[in-house]
């Protein structure tokens, strides 16, 4: 069973810089696993970010970039500012037509 | 202004069983694929279930596999989950999602269900 492996919690100062990964449990993240990215806030329906890799969505701040770094996906936020504290979640493409969510990463801006 | 109106959550029995509906409205569903992702309480993000436009190539996980079924009804806009057999670990909000280029775009609020005796 392909596991999606995100980091638990995460803490960034405002205006900081902060890279949250997602990764396979076996094997590498390519852009074929379509990476995309998605925030939510308690109570709140999530919130498309990035999509194939590093595509923003409409009205998404430039301040959110998508990239491969090494064998992973990665959500970077440049500048984080205190409305940024949010899960945030990656999901792959694994296989034909099936997605698997990773487990979320809690950000806190402090 | 897309919208995704679900609906259909309520309580139930252990082996009991749901149909919940999303209806969208500001797009049209025949040009989308759709999803159901739910998110049990406290939990993170699940993907469920999956159908194409045409709502004839269809996928869904494995922990719902010949319990769940997805369909769509494009002549209504609206999109459905029928949920049988259901256990304590079905409980979740269910989110429908319009899926574009293999990612989830506009999402609905959800409906939560509850499964309990």
């Amino acid at each position: 069973q392909t596991v999606v492996t995100q980091e638990p919690s995460f803490s960034v100062s405002p205006g900081g810089t902060v890279t949250l990964t997602c990764g396979l449990s076996s094997g590498s993240v390519s852009t074929s696993h379509f990476p995309s990215w998605y925030q939510q806030t308690p109570g709140q329906a999530p919130r498309t970010l990035i999509s194939t890799t590093n595509t923003r969505s409409s009205g998404v701040p430039d301040r959110f970039s998508g990239s491969i770094l090494g064998n992973k996906a990665a959500l970077t936020i440049t500048g984080a500012q205190a409305d940024d504290e949010s899960d945030y979640y990656c999901v792959l493409l694994v296989g034909s037509d099936n997605w698997v969510f990773g487990g979320g990463t809690k950000l806190t801006v402090l | 202004q897309v919208q995704l109106v679900e609906s259909g959550g309520g309580v139930v029995q252990p082996g009991g069983s749901l149909r919940l509906s999303c209806v969208a409205s500001g797009l049209t569903p025949s040009t989308d694929d759709m999803h159901w992702v739910r998110q049990a309480p406290g939990k993170g993000l699940e993907w469920v279930a999956f159908t194409r436009i045409d709502g004839r190539s269809k996928n869904c996980a494995d922990s719902v596999k010949g319990r769940f079924t997805i369909s769509r009804d494009n002549s209504k806009n609206t999109l459905y989950l029928q949920l049988n057999s259901l256990r304590a670990e079905d409980t979740a909000v269910y989110h429908c999602a319009t899926g574009h280029n293999y990612y989830f775009d506009h999402w609905g609020q959800g409906t939560l269900v509850t499964v309990s005796s």
